[in-house]
């Protein structure tokens, strides 16, 4: 079965650079979330996206943005990083908004140096 | 105040016993969801079991057991017969409102999980 489709799986960036995660999620999934793990942490909701318009926000910093396109996959904007975005970013995908569950992709690992 | 809490950062166990990680939350909704997720060294994030706050029964997934005390507020997962692929980090996750609003998951620290042969 096809899963969510993260790319790329590793990045590696200087400070004050900007990166940019893409997310595709499970085919007819409508609903995609971006997580941050840091090292030794546990996943931090970022933002959400249903039907293409932004639906929920965790905490997202504002150098972060975020976008989902008509072919319903998301890209995660990351500028002026700074040494404390190096983390696991996963993206997840549902339908309806997540009554059915969540799909997680494998994740990419950011490291900023 | 924690909405999810895993008392438990480590634990071992022999292969083939039992194990229940704890997981405790805390919310004001009716309406809620709750979630076991296995992150092995790898990384990726397996989802292993789901519990609905209406849902009468315990959630069962093979190997995996939910034990939903809603009085207590407390979704322990159970393991039966422990393997060593096991081993990994495991979150509890809550999503509060019945999934409209393409909510965010709030999870636990985690509890680190090894399996000994």
């Amino acid at each position: 079965a096809a899963g969510v489709i993260q790319s790329p799986r590793h990045l590696i960036k200087e400070k004050r650079e900007t990166a940019t995660l893409k997310c595709y999620p499970i085919p007819r999934h409508d609903t995609v979330y971006w997580y941050q793990q840091g090292p030794g942490q546990d996943p931090q909701f970022l933002i959400s996206f249903y039907e293409k318009m932004q639906s929920d926000k965790g905490s997202i910093p504002d150098r972060f943005s975020a976008q989902q396109f008509s072919d319903y996959h998301s890209e995660l904007n990351m500028s002026s990083l700074e040494l404390g975005d190096s983390a696991l970013y996963f993206c997840a995908s549902s339908l309806e908004q997540g009554y059915y569950g969540y799909t997680f992709g494998s994740g990419t690992r950011l490291t900023v140096v | 105040a924690q909405k999810i809490t895993q008392t438990q950062p480590g634990m071992f166990v022999q292969e083939k016993e039992a194990v229940t990680l704890d997981c405790t939350y805390d919310t004001s909704d009716p309406s809620y969801g709750l979630f076991w997720y296995k992150q092995p060294s790898s990384g990726e994030m397996i989802f292993l079991i789901y519990q609905g706050s209406y849902d009468q029964q315990n959630a069962t997934e093979g190997r995996y057991s939910l034990n939903f005390q809603k009085a207590r507020k407390s979704a322990n997962l159970v393991i039966s017969a422990s393997q060593l692929g096991d081993s990994a980090m495991y979150f509890c996750a809550m999503r509060e409102g019945s999934g409209g609003g393409a909510d965010g998951l709030t999870f636990g620290k985690g509890t680190h999980l090894i399996i000994q042969p």
